[in-house]
């Protein structure tokens, strides 16, 4: 199975803060990377796809980068309801694999 | 507005069976693939399953750890996915989610139900 890594796996900014985490797949999975979003409580929801397209609905400080093995995701303007924990997932090669999430919260 | 409803879950016994349902609606159910993931705290999220749609010919595909243990199938008829877990471990204690894909080949998600809980437990 393909490893994902996620880092760092928590971190604390502020209202208006650029922030951004990465994610990392043990081979090559081209493009075929969603980054999900999920809050306490809540299913995940998809934010990103195809590493930079973004999911109808998602506000556009959302965006993601990358391909082959190192990806990001940016949130250009923290605010508050983006509190949750954010998880890259590959679909490049069966089985799909999560990476272990990194919880993001506010200073 | 797509909808993914699960239901199904409860306490149920080691070694017992149990059938987790999918209710869709706000689309064609039938133009759609869809899969099974779990969550738990300790392992995180981990997909289980998958059935294309009709066009695709409603093939399956499985994770190597539960396959011959877990069966998806789907009735078009009435916006239902389905998913069957036999011989129940403690570790199947979990959130199950369905997911609607966008194509033909497992992981392109785009939609998730709201989940519901399995706990295996004597």
């Amino acid at each position: 199975d393909i490893q994902m890594t996620q880092s760092p796996s928590s971190l604390s900014a502020s209202v208006g803060d650029r922030v951004t985490f990465t994610c990392q797949a043990s081979q090559d999975i081209n493009i075929y990377l969603n980054w999900l979003q999920q809050k306490p409580g809540k299913a995940p929801k998809v934010l990103i796809y195809g590493a930079s397209s973004l999911e109808t609905g998602v506000p556009s400080r959302f965006s993601g980068r990358g391909s082959g093995t190192v990806f990001t995701l940016t949130i250009s303007s923290l605010q508050p309801e983006d509190v949750a924990t954010y998880y890259c997932q590959q679909y490049n090669t069966l089985p799909p694999t999560f990476g272990p999430g990194t919880k993001v919260d506010l200073e | 507005e797509v909808h993914l409803v699960e239901s199904g879950g409860g306490l149920n016994q080691p070694g017992r069976s149990l059938r987790l349902s999918c209710k869709a609606s706000g689309f064609t159910f039938g133009d759609y693939s869809v899969n099974w993931v779990r969550q738990t705290p300790g392992k995180g999220l981990q997909w289980l399953s998958f059935i294309r749609n009709t066009f695709y010919g409603g093939t399956t595909e499985y994770a190597p750890s539960v396959k011959g243990r877990i069966t998806i199938s789907r009735d078009d008829s009435e916006g239902l996915a389905y998913l069957h877990i036999n011989n129940l471990k403690a570790d199947d204690t979990a959130v199950y989610f369905c997911v609607r894909d966008r194509s033909s080949n497992p992981g392109n998600f785009d939609y998730w139900g709201q989940g519901t809980l399995v706990i295996v437990a004597s």
